[in-house]
């Protein structure tokens, strides 16, 4: 079974703090995303990832910024939280040949 | 960009009862998949779908990939109480744009299914 897990289920941070999110999958997934999860707006991508090192911004990337630098791991870095990035952040992966994204169980960030 | 629409946003039905909801779009796709949300974690992939009028089932779950190709739909058969969560739909359509935009999925908004004893 496909394996994505992340570092945090729940988080709380104050504003202006740096805050890192770890994703890890185990099943040598070359592609690997990051999405936040809000009430009413549903699942928006903020990053993705193609291959270790190498990054594209989603829909909503402003205030977010990412890191691989393993295949498996795809870390999400928020510079200076705000409270608006209060929300579920979900890490995904998937194999390039194919789009089933399996998804973490997501980590609940409060910023206050 | 692509949109999908799916509905109803949220059900309440009996348990024992069938359930049917579906996703709509703006246009064709050629993969659509459907996600369970429990309450607190992250959507677990139920059933993919890669053909039009493809039929797939996944113990009472049988989703379908609609003919036109702008549409699929999830039938849950005799509903019991874990079913309930949020269920989506996700798809990708083919898109002239060589961004890195037009390789990722297009999610539907979600339908809430609440399952009364």
């Amino acid at each position: 079974d496909v394996k994505v897990t992340q570092s945090s289920r729940y988080l709380v941070k104050r504003t202006g703090e740096k805050v890192f999110l770890e994703c890890v999958q185990d099943m040598d997934h070359e592609n690997m995303f990051w999405y936040r999860q809000d009430p009413g707006l549903g699942l928006r991508l903020i990053y993705f990832s193609y291959d270790v090192k190498m990054k594209e911004k989603g829909d909503i990337p402003e205030g977010y910024s990412v890191s691989r630098e393993k295949k498996e791991r795809f870390s999400l870095i928020l510079e200076s939280a705000s409270t608006n990035q209060t929300s579920m952040y979900l890490c995904a992966s998937r194999r390039s040949n194919t789009y089933e994204q399996y998804f973490g169980p997501g980590t609940r960030l409060t910023v206050t | 960009g692509q949109q999908l629409n799916q509905s109803p946003q949220s059900m309440f039905i009996q348990e024992g009862e069938d359930v049917s909801m579906n996703c709509t779009s703006s246009s064709i796709f050629n993969t659509w998949l459907w996600y369970k949300q429990d309450p607190g974690e992250g959507p677990v992939l139920l059933i993919a779908l890669y053909k039009a009028g493809e039929l797939t089932s996944n113990g009472r779950l049988t989703a379908q990939f609609g003919i036109t190709r702008k549409d699929s739909f999830l039938n849950i058969s005799a509903s019991i109480p874990s079913d309930v969560g949020i269920y989506f739909c996700a798809g990708h359509g083919r898109s002239n744009s060589s961004s890195g935009s037009a390789r990722q999925l297009t999610f539907g908004s979600g339908t809430q299914l609440t399952v009364l004893p």
